[in-house]
């Protein structure tokens, strides 16, 4: 079993739509939970981080956390056709290994 | 602008042939990374360097080896290609969790991928 769980897609919305991607992972030491945006042909990005349980909201972003269910989102609300990219959800703990854990990613199309 | 560079965007090799793929930054960070994406598997970590001349083995550093002489260049080597190496490489530079003065968190920054196959 991967220690990052995300639905692969593709998720194919109208313009305007509220979109809703999520992860799911099993280590319990997981701290930092971050949303990375990448299009096509380009590396990947940091959109938005958490640190622990709780909600972020960056514009039209919002990040939430639920470790009790080990469990994040991000949601994009008035969806852009300029949003249509793979989200990758990664994590890590406070200490120990330095690098992150990746999701598979999720490829989102925001049709106009 | 922060600025990590990959020496190539495509790269054809043949089975058995050495393989180098270089990755510069220009900002200063100490940690370095490389990945391989493929797709249903995302990003998976093959080695990472923390320092110069430092590296440790990621999840998957069979059939690869590192080289981080500089603190700006990390190398990616494969010392005798497979056809199943054939994938999108990605360079990830970032300053250690908790610097003073950095970000909150040790934000990774990629480079634009080598897409690497190996006929």
């Amino acid at each position: 079993q991967k220690e990052v769980e995300q639905d692969p897609g593709p998720l194919s919305v109208p313009e305007g739509a509220i979109v809703s991607l999520n992860c799911t992972y099993s280590n319990s030491a997981f701290q930092y939970f971050m949303w990375y945006r990448q299009y096509s042909r380009k590396g990947p990005e940091l959109l938005m981080y958490t640190y622990s349980s709780g909600n972020k909201e960056d514009g039209r972003f919002t990040a939430q956390v639920d470790k009790s269910s080990k469990y994040i989102s991000l949601f994009i609300r008035d969806s852009q056709p300029s949003d249509s990219a793979t989200y990758l959800c990664a994590m890590r703990g406070d200490t120990g290994r330095r690098a992150l854990t990746f999701g598979s990613g999720t490829r989102l199309q925001v049709q106009p | 602008d922060v600025k990590v560079t990959q020496s190539s965007r495509y790269l054809v090799k043949r089975t058995g042939e050495k393989v180098f793929l270089e990755c510069v930054q220009d900002m200063d960070h100490e940690n370095m990374f490389w990945y391989r994406q493929d797709p249903g598997l995302g990003l998976r970590l093959i080695y990472f360097s923390y320092d110069v001349k430092m590296k440790e083995k990621g999840d998957i550093p069979e059939g690869y080896s590192v080289s981080r002489e500089k603190k700006e260049r990390f190398s990616l080597i494969l010392e005798s290609a497979s056809t199943n190496q054939t994938s999108m490489y990605l360079c990830a530079s970032s300053f250690p969790l908790g610097l003073a003065g950095g970000p909150g968190v040790d934000t990774q920054y990629f480079g634009p991928g080598t897409r690497l196959t190996v006929l």
